[in-house]
């Protein structure tokens, strides 16, 4: 399994757009790029996955450049619902259902 | 469509006592993960389990912990003679069988905290 690197935290204010990017420089022919965002009090929650350039969805976008060592979500007009922890991993596509490794994620602190 | 179950929500327990985390996947779910959360860290995976199978038990420790996810009912993470380091939020995901089986796609439920005393 790749490993990811993100920043421990980050910090910004409503209205703003945040990008937060992943560095996962051993990532392998098969695999995918998957964010997770976790409430406090909550278990993670699925927001958004792709393979290469740009996925976007009602929630992120997620943009990733060719050598694919990297990926950024992008989190559009934050509020202050968006103050979570936001995990990046990646995995075997073609792999069957399997564990999931969580790295220690990104704090995301919003304010007013 | 309800999302994955868990009960309870708090469970606290004395040294030495046995706590039992239910778990109920989402309907049409047949794959069920367990997960452990300390405060300020990441999850970390300790079972993975198909109906009346463990498929993945590498993260569960070596005694005490033990899993079970039966034909009928929910799945069950059983924690015996716990300790106050066994104090953690656990976490159960669900994901529905191949082919829709969406990779890395997991459903988590709310968690259950445990507090040992």
């Amino acid at each position: 399994l790749a490993k990811t690197t993100q920043p421990i935290s980050m910090d910004s204010y409503e209205g703003q757009e945040v990008n937060i990017t992943c560095s996962h420089n051993n990532i392998a022919t098969n695999d995918y790029i998957t964010w997770y965002q976790q409430f406090p009090s909550q278990g993670p929650r699925f927001i958004i996955q792709g393979y290469k350039t740009k996925v976007t969805n009602e929630v992120a976008s997620l943009f990733i450049p060719a050598d694919r060592k990297s990926s950024t979500l992008s989190l559009p007009r934050v509020s202050l619902s968006d103050t979570a922890v936001y995990y990046c991993l990646v995995g075997d596509v073609y792999s069957s259902a399997s564990k999931i490794i969580f790295g220690s994620g990104t704090r995301l602190s919003i304010r007013p | 469509n309800a999302g994955v179950m868990q009960n309870p929500r708090h469970l606290v327990r004395r040294r030495g006592q046995e706590a039992r985390l239910r778990c109920s996947p989402m309907k049409g779910h047949s794959h069920v993960y367990w997960y452990r959360q300390l405060p300020e860290e990441g999850l970390k995976f300790m079972v993975y389990l198909q109906k009346e199978n463990i498929i993945d038990e590498s993260g569960m420790p070596k005694e005490r912990f033990s899993a079970e996810f039966p034909k009928e009912g929910p799945s069950i993470l059983r924690i015996q003679q716990v300790v106050r380091g066994d104090s953690a939020a656990y976490f159960c995901a669900s994901s529905p069988p191949p082919p829709d089986t969406s990779y890395n796609e997991q459903f988590f439920g709310p968690g259950t905290r445990l507090t040992v005393l």
